[in-house]
């Protein structure tokens, strides 16, 4: 089956300093990925969705620049936490889109940043 | 918010129940999926029913949809240990976006 890896799974950084999450379709090509937040105990809430080629587009109360989204090829996206504050601490999963109809949703297992 | 409200938050049953999980959701929608989340990982992917769908079933799950109704629920029989875990509805809706608005989720403990 359809498979997403990402990494890393728990990151530490020091307050001020950026980090990259990566998510790779492992055996298909993903044209759209999607990045969610998770606070504990909640539900799974969508930052943004990236395009394959082009810009990402971000919900709204999500800051483009502080949460920077590439998606530069058909197995690849990053989420960069630019400037991480403690707040910023959180649980982020990445989905890919396989397809155009159906379920062809497959989900990272997710990375625990800690801004320290 | 076009989040989906799921009740109960949290349940608790003895191994060898049922479980039954409700989703509510606002909007019309295309599909809805339920998910599995074991703690601090991602989701796994139950059961998908279609908008014309009214009942399906995979295995253990039970899963009704009434669209009239906005709402939709799980249900696990036969509960093991295993099954703790949080789970999830989402949906496709009809407004053209192509990602998943997820419920707020149920916490789900089986006790041996």
């Amino acid at each position: 089956g359809a498979v997403v890896s990402q990494h890393p799974s728990r990151v530490i950084c020091k307050s001020g300093t950026s980090v990259k999450i990566e998510c790779r379709s492992l055996d298909f090509q993903a044209t759209t990925m999607f990045w969610y937040r998770q606070f504990p105990k909640q539900s799974l809430m969508l930052m943004a969705t990236s395009n394959e080629g082009s810009k990402a587009t971000y919900e709204q109360g999500v800051e483009k620049d502080k949460f920077l989204i590439n998606h530069a090829s058909l197995t690849l996206s990053t989420l960069t936490v630019t400037s991480a504050h403690p707040e910023d601490s959180s649980f982020y999963i990445c989905s890919a889109k396989q397809g155009a109809l159906g379920h062809g949703y497959t989900f990272g297992s997710g990375t625990r940043l800690t801004v320290v | 918010s076009q989040q989906g409200e799921e009740d109960p938050q949290a349940l608790s049953i003895q191994e060898g129940e049922n479980a039954t999980m409700n989703c509510s959701y606002k909007t019309s929608i295309n599909n809805l999926q339920w998910y599995r989340q074991n703690s601090g990982r991602g989701l796994v992917h139950l059961i998908l029913i279609r908008s014309n769908e009214r009942e399906k079933h995979s295995g253990r799950l039970r899963v009704t949809l009434d669209t009239s109704k906005k709402s939709s629920s799980l249900l696990i029989t036969a509960s093991r240990a295993a099954d703790t875990a949080s789970y999830f509805c989402a949906a496709i809706l009809q407004t053209g976006a192509n990602n998943l608005f997820f419920g707020t989720g149920t916490r789900l403990t089986v006790i041996p």
